[in-house]
């Protein structure tokens, strides 16, 4: 199956700092992907959907400008949390999908997450 | 907007009995429903899908029907064991592939 990583897995900063989460197609390229955050005993909530080369496509609620996603390449997008407050407390998860590419199966693909923590 | 209702949030189980999980969707153009599980703290799996051109769709011990006309779906576990215990969750989405809009999610627990 495909693989998708996230970097880092947890981070913990201060309120006011600007946190930066990778995400990683490792064995596919992606033209698009999809960031998530999931509180606690809670759902999936979609929060973007990530495009190379272009801008990414916000759901409805989500500040643009509060969470940065940046898709830079095929196989990378980044999700930047800017002046973070406790309340961004939470589980981000990314997804890709090897779409277009022959033989591959077209389901989302998850990263294995990574949990911030703003004090 | 599109919505995905999942019922129930919590489900209990004795090791061998059946276990259902329903949802429905309210955007009309959905055609790809997956149903993934996720273990504490784990990224989600899928576990299978069915589109909008079949109604029912098995796999082993899980299986998934689909009414179209109704807009809802179930997921259907036999034969339970305990390390199906985990957090299910529903979504419809357009095409495999594209945006995918999740329900609340199931906590199934299966009692030896």
């Amino acid at each position: 199956g495909a693989v998708v990583s996230q970097h880092p897995s947890w981070v913990i900063c201060k309120s006011g700092t600007s946190v930066k989460i990778e995400c990683r197609s490792l064995d596919f390229q992606a033209t698009t992907m999809f960031w998530y955050r999931q509180f606690p005993k809670q759902s999936l909530m979609l929060m973007a959907t990530s495009n190379e080369g272009s801008k990414a496509t916000y759901e409805q609620g989500v500040e643009k400008d509060k969470f940065l996603i940046n898709h830079a390449s095929l196989t990378l997008s980044t999700l930047t949390v800017t002046s973070a407050h406790p309340e961004d407390s939470s589980f981000y998860i990314c997804s890709a999908t090897p779409y277009g590419q022959k033989g591959r199966n077209l389901e989302q693909y998850f990263g294995p997450g990574t949990r911030l923590t703003v004090t | 907007g599109e919505n995905v209702e999942q019922h129930p949030s919590t489900l209990s189980v004795q090791e061998g009995d059946s276990a259902v999980i329903k949802c429905t969707y309210s955007d009309s153009a959905s055609n790809y429903f997956p149903w993934y599980k996720q273990e504490l703290g784990k990224r989600p799996q899928l576990i299978i899908d069915i589109r909008s051109n079949v109604g029912e769709k098995k796999d082993q011990r899980i299986a998934v029907t689909l009414n179209k006309t109704a807009k809802h779906f179930s997921l259907h576990i036999t034969e339970t064991q305990p390390e199906d215990s985990a957090v299910y969750f529903c979504a419809a989405g357009y095409n495999q592939g594209g945006k995918l809009i999740f329900g609340q999610g199931t906590e199934l627990s299966v009692k030896p």
